[in-house]
């Protein structure tokens, strides 16, 4: 019965590789969203999607291209896999359109780049 | 950077005993949440207080707004060791999306 789900929950690979991190969620929700937690726990929005549209777009590099092939799915794929990159990343959606709206948080995918 | 300040990075304490957070933002906000994070886990919102709003309570949680400060704070009362998690707040500057602004995590450990 988990609300957010994320594939994989761990990521190892290699410099220069192209990987992607798959998010679901079952809540019936219309926005979903990426953060990027660093190594100092340091937690930042990177995109969020309402209903398949992109609407929130922060400075991240094109590297990163988030994809949304129906409401419930959120998918983040990287391109060129760069040290910096190592991060746990966390999808998280919302319940409504109200600025008072809970966001409901993944259980992350901790990526390594060697 | 907008992110916000937490003080302290690292609290620890006895269960029983009282714990606050202070988090210090920097831009105008709709509202401020707190969500918690268990070692290796995601984040689980906790309660959220609008910027007219000065003190909410929910369980053993009370949270403070001082808007004239850009401050709030979190007190976690008779804590337990289940309460052993990073603390962050969260703010929205109210566009519509939900854009939050965490802050840097304050480190609570409760010990027996």
């Amino acid at each position: 019965d988990t609300a957010v789900s994320q594939t994989p929950k761990y990521l190892v690979t290699q410099m220069g590789n192209d990987k992607s991190i798959k998010c679901e969620q079952n809540l019936g929700h219309d926005t979903m969203y990426w953060y990027k937690q660093d190594s100092k726990k340091f937690l930042k929005i990177m995109f969020s999607y309402n209903n398949k549209e992109l609407i929130i777009n922060e400075t991240v590099p094109n590297r990163f291209s988030p994809k949304s092939p129906d409401k419930a799915h959120l998918n983040l794929h990287i391109n060129s896999l760069e040290l910096g990159d190592s991060a746990v990343y966390f999808c998280a959606s919302r319940t409504g359109t109200s600025s008072t709206d809970t966001q409901y948080f993944g259980p992350g995918t901790r990526l390594t780049v060697l | 950077s907008q992110q916000g300040e937490e003080d302290p990075q690292a609290l620890s304490i006895q269960e029983g005993e009282n714990a606050t957070m202070n988090c210090s933002y920097k831009t105008s906000i709709n509202n401020l949440q707190w969500y918690r994070q268990n070692s290796g886990r995601g984040l689980v919102h906790l309660i959220l207080i609008r910027s007219n709003e000065r003190e909410k309570h929910s369980g053993r949680l009370r949270v403070t707004l001082d808007t004239s400060k850009k401050s709030s704070s979190l007190l976690i009362t008779a804590s337990r060791a289940a309460d052993t998690a990073s603390y962050f707040c969260a703010t929205d500057e109210g566009t519509g999306f939900q854009k939050l602004v965490f802050g840097t995590g304050t480190r609570l450990l409760v010990s027996p």
